[in-house]
């Protein structure tokens, strides 16, 4: 069966550090993945958006990798700042279907 | 300007009443969604509005029924309010059916009773 996984403990780190979050699927053949940030009480916002053509993405201080062999997208926060503290998701394109499926979150809490 | 608003922000009610959500979005954009988050936090797909037309119904209750007026409005009517219904219902946009990122409104908690 097609399984997002995500962390599902909060990972804590220090402002200034570089978090990384990661996001693992099986059985599925996304032509794209994304990240989205939710904060509590809010909807999601979307962050980035990687191809399975491509294997890198950066925005300002996020960086998103993606390896379709090892199934598996890697989401960094450079230089993390108590702001970032969130629920990070990631989601997957269903190929033919024009819908994402979301991994349950991870949520990230930087500390000053 | 809000993107995508919804309304109400809070739903209380009884098991059994029928209640509905609205959605707008002012992005110009063709393609609508209804979305659940459950107690969870897991957010799953309902439906999936094309230009006004059902494209994707991900096996929900004949009880939730969606309406599309017209391309920048989804709203979604439930009936028979069951306590399993109680949950954060957030709708969503994008720019079309192939483009990936979407535009997500605040929510509306519902909780049945």
């Amino acid at each position: 069966s097609q399984k997002i996984e995500q962390n599902s403990e909060a990972l804590n780190i220090q402002e200034g550090k570089t978090a990384t979050l990661t996001c693992n699927y099986t059985n599925y053949s996304p032509a794209y993945l994304q990240w989205y940030r939710q904060d509590p009480g809010r909807g999601p916002v979307f962050l980035l958006l990687i191809r399975e053509n491509e294997k890198e993405k950066r925005k300002e201080r996020l960086k998103v990798t993606f390896d379709t062999t090892l199934k598996q997208s890697l989401f960094h926060i450079t230089a993390s700042q108590p702001a970032d503290s969130a629920t990070y998701l990631c989601a997957l394109e269903n190929s033919g279907y024009s819908t994402l499926t979301f991994g349950k979150g991870t949520m990230l809490l930087v500390s000053p | 300007d809000t993107a995508v608003s919804q309304t109400p922000k809070y739903l209380v009610t009884q098991m059994g009443n029928d209640k509905s959500i609205k959605c707008e979005q002012n992005l110009g954009h063709d393609t609508m969604y209804w979305y659940k988050q459950d107690s969870k936090k897991f957010l799953k797909i309902m439906f999936s509005y094309n230009n006004k037309e059902l494209i994707i119904n991900e096996t929900v209750p004949n009880r939730f029924s969606p309406k599309s007026p017209d391309k920048a409005h989804l709203n979604l009517h439930i009936n028979s309010l069951e306590l399993g219904d109680s949950a954060v219902y957030f709708c969503a946009s994008s720019f079309s059916q192939s483009t990936g990122e979407q535009y997500f409104g605040p929510g509306t908690r519902l909780t049945v009773t």
